[in-house]
């Protein structure tokens, strides 16, 4: 079974501080991992695919098989990063999707 | 065209109505899916379509019926719904191989059922 784990459901950083968002995963196959925000009263918006190795408005997320992990990373914190940030999977079956819990990113100025 | 559009944006209805969501994209995405988001809750899948058939349905009750006319349009019709139905309805498409370009998500139907 597919599961992903969000152990934070509130993370609050000072503007300016790290920020590194925690996801776990457990999968018996070569899973596919994203990251989404939903900024407030917007869509769900993908942010990272692990495949593409990308940073996007200034996060990494590394996929770590050795740890089951995916955490998003980020070295200094801006307010307009305050969103709720899915961590998500999918495996062999192309077409299913799992959402992690979500963690509340509250930057504060 | 990059996006998902659904509409209504917002719906409310009594437990005796029939209604319908729509979603339409125009990405040539050949994936449909429907998702229910509640409050402070991540989405759950609901339906999945593959090339305009049916391919996943995640034990969803019967007075929710999906739909998909064409590969651009997905419908979902309500019918007898329970005020827990409440709920974000949530669109998204992918490529055929989803899980490597992720989805792309409408910005939803929000439904109230009284």
């Amino acid at each position: 079974a597919q599961r992903v784990t969000q152990p934070e459901k509130l993370l609050s950083v000072f503007k300016g501080a790290p920020v590194e968002l925690k996801c776990n995963y457990s999968y018996s196959g070569s899973p596919e991992l994203f990251w989404y925000v939903q900024y407030s009263r917007q869509r769900l918006q993908l942010l990272l695919r692990h495949i593409s190795r990308e940073s996007i408005k200034g996060f990494t997320a590394d996929l770590n098989k050795g740890e089951t992990s995916f955490h998003l990373k980020k070295p200094f914190a801006q307010e307009e990063d305050s969103a709720m940030y899915y961590c998500a999977l999918s495996g062999n079956n192309f077409n299913k999707f799992y959402f992690g819990s979500g963690t509340k990113l509250n930057v504060k100025p | 065209d990059t996006e998902v559009t659904q509409t209504p944006k917002h719906l409310v209805m009594g437990m005796t109505n029939k209604k319908s969501l729509k979603c339409e994209q125009h990405m040539g995405h050949r994936a449909m899916y429907w998702y229910k988001q509640k409050a402070k809750k991540p989405p759950e899948l609901m339906f999945v379509y593959s090339y305009e058939k049916l391919s996943i349905n995640e034990s969803v009750p019967s007075r929710f019926s999906p739909e998909c006319p064409n590969s651009s349009l997905l419908n979902l019709h309500l019918h007898a719904l329970q005020p827990e139905d409440s709920a974000l309805y949530l669109c998204a498409s992918s490529q055929e191989d989803g899980s490597i370009y992720g989805y792309t998500f409408g910005s939803g139907t929000r439904l109230t059922v009284v």
